[in-house]
């Protein structure tokens, strides 16, 4: 059970658009379309932003985005806003019934 | 509301063991299925186990395996995590954590409960 791979920060401007990757392995986000992403704000709980690669839950700003290509999953966040400043965790369902999160990327809106 | 308000948490020493709680209230408990996951201070998100809707199916980290039991009591609406032989790096806020049925993500958090490994 190994941590996914995440930057440990990004940077954009108000308005920009923004993209964190999250690379795994063939035994998880390569072998599965169960990637999630999560936005925590300090001292908070996690919120899922997307769910199964690309899914977008109810709620969630449709400037937020998920795709996957091989062991590579992104998150793009769309018209950065000053809110969207938080750490962003990328999970995904590995074999064995075992999930692994990525690090965590911390996002900057500058 | 629909919520998750975990308890339990607090200072331990080394190789002691505590019983965490997690309450559910505002939805069908038992059609969801249940993870804990941890953050220690300052770091990253760590998942630690999972339990099925109807507690037949369990799995854990392997940092965890052998040392944490996952429970759940539908019947109270209760998630239940017991953690033994703590170390130092077991020191984390763990969260309780709900999954749709049949799918692998976390749609709903509680707020965590610490827990402090130290002499």
């Amino acid at each position: 059970q190994s941590a996914l791979t995440q930057p440990a920060s990004v940077s954009g401007s108000p308005g920009q658009s923004i993209t964190i990757s999250c690379t795994g392995t063939s035994s998880d986000v390569g072998s599965y379309n169960l990637v999630s992403w999560y936005q925590q704000h300090p001292g908070k709980a996690p919120k899922v932003v997307i769910y199964e690669v690309s899914k977008r839950p109810s709620g969630v700003s449709n400037r937020f985005s998920g795709s996957k290509s091989d062991n590579t999953a992104s998150l793009t966040i769309s018209g950065l806003q000053t809110e969207d400043e938080a750490d962003y965790y990328c999970c995904s369902f590995a074999s064995s019934g075992s999930l692994a999160f990525g690090g965590g990327t911390k996002l900057t809106v500058l | 509301e629909v919520q998750l308000v975990e308890s339990g948490g607090g200072l331990v020493q080394p190789g002691g063991s505590l019983r965490l709680s997690c309450a559910a209230s505002g939805f069908i408990f038992s059609s969801y299925e249940m993870n804990w996951v941890r953050q220690a201070p300052g770091k990253g998100l760590e998942w630690v186990s999972y339990i099925s809707s109807n507690g037949r199916t369990i799995y854990y980290a392997d940092s965890v395996k052998g040392r944490f039991t996952i429970s759940r009591d539908n019947a109270k609406n209760s998630l239940y995590l017991q953690v033994s032989s703590l170390r130092a790096e077991d020191t984390a806020v763990y969260f309780c954590a709900r999954a749709p049925q049949w799918y692998w993500y976390f749609d709903l958090w509680g707020r965590g409960t610490l827990v402090t490994v130290s002499s």
